[in-house]
C-alpha cells in the first residue's frame, strides 16, 4: 500500500531537548518537503530536497535540521534552538510536476 | 516572489446551495494550481489541480476550479454544498522554476450548515 507516513503522531518535548520526526514514503518521489502548520495559519515550508544527499531551506528553517540519506526518508530534528516548536508539522512527498501527497502530520507539545 | 491569497479566512454556506472558495496567485511564468482539502488533525488530501489546456479542471467529491489567467485566479466551486464538506481548504501553487517549492495559501474553513 503506497503511501507517506509520518511518526510519531504525537510528540511532547521538554525545554532544551531535540526531538525528530520521521518521515517516510514509498512512492518512489524525488522530492520531499516539511511544512509547519499554526492554528489560522497556512502551510510554512521548513526545508525541502530535490534527490538524496541534497536539501535546501524553506522560510522557517531556523531551529530546524533536516537529513536525506535515503531516496525513502527525511526526517525532521527540532532543535532547542527553535524557541516556539509547538505546532502541526507535515511531511509531503512528489515527482516533477506532480501533485504533493501529504503525511498524517505530527502534532508537537512543548511541556 | 511566488504567492497565493486566499481572501477569505471562513466561508459559510447552506447544505445544497452552490460553493465558491477564492484564490489568487502570483507567479511567474505558466503556473501550475493546486486545490487541497484538510479535515482536523489529518495531513492535506489532493482535490484537483491545473498544469494545462481546459480552464475548467474538474476534482474529487464533485469539486472543480476555473483557472482564469487574465485575473491569475484558481476559485474552488461546487454546484450543491454537503454538510461533510465543512473542512479546511487550501490553495497552492508549484513554482518550477525554484526547485519545484510549493507555496500554500493561508486556507480557508468553509462551514456547510444544514
Amino acid at each position: 500500500d503506497g503511501g507517506i507516513t509520518q511518526s510519531p503522531k504525537y510528540l511532547f518535548r521538554k525545554e532544551g531537548q531535540n526531538v525528530t520526526l520521521s518521515c517516510e514514503q514509498n512512492l518512489n518521489h524525488d522530492a520531499m518537503y516539511w511544512y509547519r502548520q499554526d492554528p489560522g495559519q497556512g502551510l510554512r515550508l521548513i526545508y525541502y530536497s530535490q534527490i538524496v544527499n541534497d536539501f535546501q531551506k524553506g522560510d522557517i528553517a531556523e531551529g530546524y535540521s533536516v537529513s536525506r540519506e535515503k531516496k525513502e526518508s527525511f526526517p525532521l530534528t527540532v532543535t532547542s534552538a527553535q524557541k516556539n516548536p509547538t505546532a502541526f508539522y507535515l511531511c509531503a512527498s512528489s515527482r516533477q510536476a506532480m501533485k504533493a501527497f501529504f503525511g498524517q502530520g505530527t502534532r508537537l507539545t512543548v511541556v | 516572489a511566488q504567492s497565493v491569497a486566499q481572501p477569505e479566512d471562513q466561508v459559510n454556506v447552506a447544505e445544497g446551495n452552490p460553493l465558491t472558495v477564492k484564490c489568487t496567485y502570483s507567479v511567474s511564468g505558466n503556473p501550475y494550481l493546486f486545490w487541497y482539502v484538510q479535515y482536523p488533525n489529518r495531513g492535506l488530501q489532493f482535490l484537483l489541480k491545473y498544469i494545462t489546456g481546459d480552464n475548467l479542471v474538474k476534482g474529487s467529491y464533485g469539486f472543480e476550479a476555473e483557472f482564469n489567467k487574465s485575473q491569475t485566479s484558481f476559485h474552488l466551486k461546487k454546484p450543491s454544498a454537503l454538510v461533510s464538506d465543512s473542512a479546511l481548504y487550501f490553495c497552492a501553487v508549484r513554482d518550477r522554476d525554484n526547485f519545484n517549492k510549493f507555496y500554500f495559501g493561508s486556507g480557508t474553513k468553509l462551514n456547510v450548515k444544514p
